[in-house]
């Protein structure tokens, strides 16, 4: 059981190239969410999807793209990458449901750096 | 809309000292109340929970519990380790809504030996 993985785990891109985060989960959670963290600011949400074929925009939204095809994984893309997006980004999972139900579990991160 | 509040780092103790980390919130509901902790260059984790009023959540000596009349949720540990060296985050779940979390912004704490 691994949790939740992210690749790569770190990141150089240059203004303008574009690259996709990729988020996996194995726990069969319906909710994966998308984070940046950066000092000062605690954590930001980009995008979350509340199951498979399903986005929502969260606090963060723009330059940001998402996609679920598939439940286990949850997909970040940059299409055109912007110093300002230099950041480590962080994927979670989670239930939905109260009770404590909706813990999040975080993977371990990918630090992007925009040049 | 929802919000946390939590009380800005750093917080600077010695070994074996008593740890309190504020956190106040803002729900319209009644939200579920989390305790992550994030060590130096990994994912945050859970610390510990509580889901209603008058819960205390525990783990590995820390304790938080849920206040609805002050609408905080403080924690707490009467002994703290250099291990503890990390930050911490408050975050709140709306339980009749969306269960999309709310942060807070994270208090880091140091423990000197």
């Amino acid at each position: 059981n691994a949790g939740v993985t992210q690749t790569p785990k770190f990141r150089v891109l240059k203004t303008g190239q574009s690259m996709t985060l990729l988020c996996a989960q194995d726990m069969n959670h319906e909710y994966m969410y998308w984070y940046r963290q950066d000092p000062g600011m605690g954590l930001r949400l980009i995008h979350y999807s509340v199951g498979e074929g399903t986005t929502a925009k969260g606090e963060v939204p723009d330059g940001y793209n998402v996609s679920r095809l598939k439940k286990q994984n949850f997909l970040l893309g940059l299409e055109s990458a912007a110093p300002s997006q230099t950041s480590v980004y962080f994927c979670a999972s989670s239930y939905p449901g109260g009770q404590g139900y909706d813990t999040q579990y975080f993977g371990p991160g990918t630090r992007l750096t925009v040049l | 809309g929802d919000s946390v509040t939590q009380m800005e780092g750093p917080v600077t103790l010695s070994e074996e000292a008593f740890l309190t980390i504020n956190c106040t919130y803002t729900a319209t509901g009644y939200p579920s109340l989390f305790w992550y902790v994030q060590y130096p260059g990994e994912g945050l984790q859970l610390l510990l929970k509580a889901t209603k009023a008058d819960d205390k959540g525990s783990n590995k000596g820390f304790e938080a519990t849920y206040r609805k009349e002050t609408t905080s949720f403080h924690l707490e540990k009467g002994s703290v380790q250099v291990s503890d060296s990390a930050v911490y985050f408050c975050a709140l779940s709306d339980q009749g809504g969306s269960y999309i979390p709310t942060f807070g912004r994270g208090t880091s704490l140091i423990v000197h030996p």
